[in-house]
């Protein structure tokens, strides 16, 4: 089946930082999204990203469909954007599911 | 526009009982999937109903169902609770296929059996 591979499955910043997450998938993909899992366990929609660039605030996203991977970059971080972050995608072809990477757990220090 | 409701939030039960949970989606939504997290096997597909059809199971045994009404709202039945079974379980909506729109989350059931 599909895999999906985020990387790197841990990051620390200090607040202010940068970051770049990345999710490689292994076959072609209707729909790709990013998700952010709040301490309560809900996912929470950042980006629904089968092809092109969003931004929505210091959040923007890249997915290069043809080379199978996608991007997600957090400017001047947060504590609040701690958490995990999870990039899932619909194989094309296939049932229509999601397919969950393992996450990167971002943690953002004062 | 209300989102993805799961009731209830919190379940604790016994080894052996049944389980039932519900899921109400975003409204005009027709397709719901539910989807099962633990700390080892991450986040898992375990079926997805649209218009009342169950289209797509996960690799899930059996004692796992579901069923969706004519108002959208979905259930999940899990029979013979294992300590397995304890995990976070997702509900999401999508307007119509998973795979050609995006998918909405509900804020999950966490259920502990013990």
């Amino acid at each position: 089946g599909i895999q999906v591979e985020q990387s790197p499955p841990d990051l620390i910043l200090q607040e202010g930082a940068n970051s770049t997450l990345r999710c490689n998938f292994s076959d072609s993909v209707n729909n790709l999204q990013w998700f952010h899992q709040n301490p309560w366990g809900q996912l929470i929609n950042l980006f629904y990203i089968p092809s092109g660039t969003k931004q929505n605030g210091r959040l923007s996203a890249t997915t290069v469909a043809t080379e199978r991977y996608s991007l997600l970059y957090i400017s001047s971080s947060q504590t609040t954007d701690s958490g995990v972050y999870f990039c899932a995608v619909v194989l094309q072809g296939g049932s229509e599911k999601l397919v969950f990477g393992k996450g990167t757990k971002l943690t953002v220090n004062p | 526009k209300a989102g993805v409701t799961q009731t209830p939030r919190y379940l604790i039960k016994t080894r052996g009982q049944q389980v039932t949970l519900s899921c109400s989606p975003i409204s005009g939504h027709r397709s719901v999937s539910w989807y099962q997290q633990t700390p080892g096997q991450g986040l898992q597909f375990l079926f997805e109903y649209f218009s009342e059809t169950q289209r797509n199971k996960g690799n899930f045994p059996g004692r796992f169902s579901g069923r969706q009404f004519s108002n959208s709202r979905s259930e999940m039945n899990v029979s013979t609770l294992e300590l397995g079974d304890s995990a976070l379980y997702l509900c999401a909506s999508s307007s119509i296929a998973t795979g050609y729109t995006e998918a909405f989350f509900g804020q999950g059931t966490r259920l502990t059996v013990v």
